[in-house]
């Protein structure tokens, strides 16, 4: 049973405009939320994260979204680069629990 | 500071042998967790060390097992390999746990014929 799912498994954009990820969840006790972001043949490396106390966070092109009542999350990129072509990543947690539970991944493709 | 360093990059093995994947974690982190990444199926936890003792474990057979030294250092060990065991390896340290940001390395590609 998937607890974190991306149920796009990949995304086309054109540069400069908005790329939207998605990702719902099962468990309504996770209660922190991160994105990763991969490129091929590297390991992933953190973009951003958010609490369950906050419904939103902001870094620089990067903004989380979190809707707890529909258990949604979403990754916005404001405006879309060639470079971030890459695989995302969502994950929860439960603050007791060290384990992270992660989705299956989006691969994000920017058009020039 | 060096980051996660995950040896060997790639691996060759056949069915029915035994591989061992080593991780230096970034200095100062005692937390390190395994993970194996196929197409599709996004990343599974295997077991995660803390200060030489496993704290959480994934749903994987006995088969893979791991171990954390002294200096944070961790192996993976899979016996017995299955053609299914073909993935990328990936190993991610963190300081203690919880919430906090995993650091990964670039992982080993294991090929298993």
């Amino acid at each position: 049973d998937q607890q974190v799912k991306q149920n796009s498994p990949s995304l086309s954009v054109q540069e400069g405009r908005i790329s939207i990820l998605n990702c719902d969840y099962t468990n309504s006790m996770f209660d922190y939320f991160l994105w990763y972001k991969k490129y091929p043949a590297e390991g992933p490396t953190f973009l951003i994260s958010i609490s369950s106390i906050k419904d939103k966070n902001e870094d620089g092109r990067f903004t989380v979204f979190l809707n707890k009542s529909a258990k949604h999350l979403s990754l916005h990129i404001v405006p879309s680069q060639p470079g971030d072509s890459a695989v995302y990543f969502c994950a929860a947690s439960l603050d007791s629990n060290y384990q992270l539970i992660w989705g299956a991944g989006t691969k994000l493709i920017i058009k020039p | 500071k060096a980051g996660v360093t995950q040896t060997p990059r790639y691996l060759i093995k056949t069915r029915g042998q035994q591989v061992t994947l080593s991780c230096s974690p970034i200095s100062g982190h005692r937390s390190v967790s395994w993970y194996q990444q196929t197409p599709g199926q996004g990343l599974q936890f295997l077991f995660e060390y803390f200060s030489e003792t496993q704290r959480n474990k994934g749903n994987f057979p006995g088969r893979f097992s791991g171990r954390q030294f002294s200096n944070s250092r961790s192996e993976m060990n899979v016996s017995t390999l299955e053609l299914g065991d073909s993935a990328l390896y990936l190993c991610a340290s963190r300081v203690q746990g919880g919430s906090e940001k995993l650091f990964f390395g670039s992982g080993t590609q294991l090929s298993v014929l």
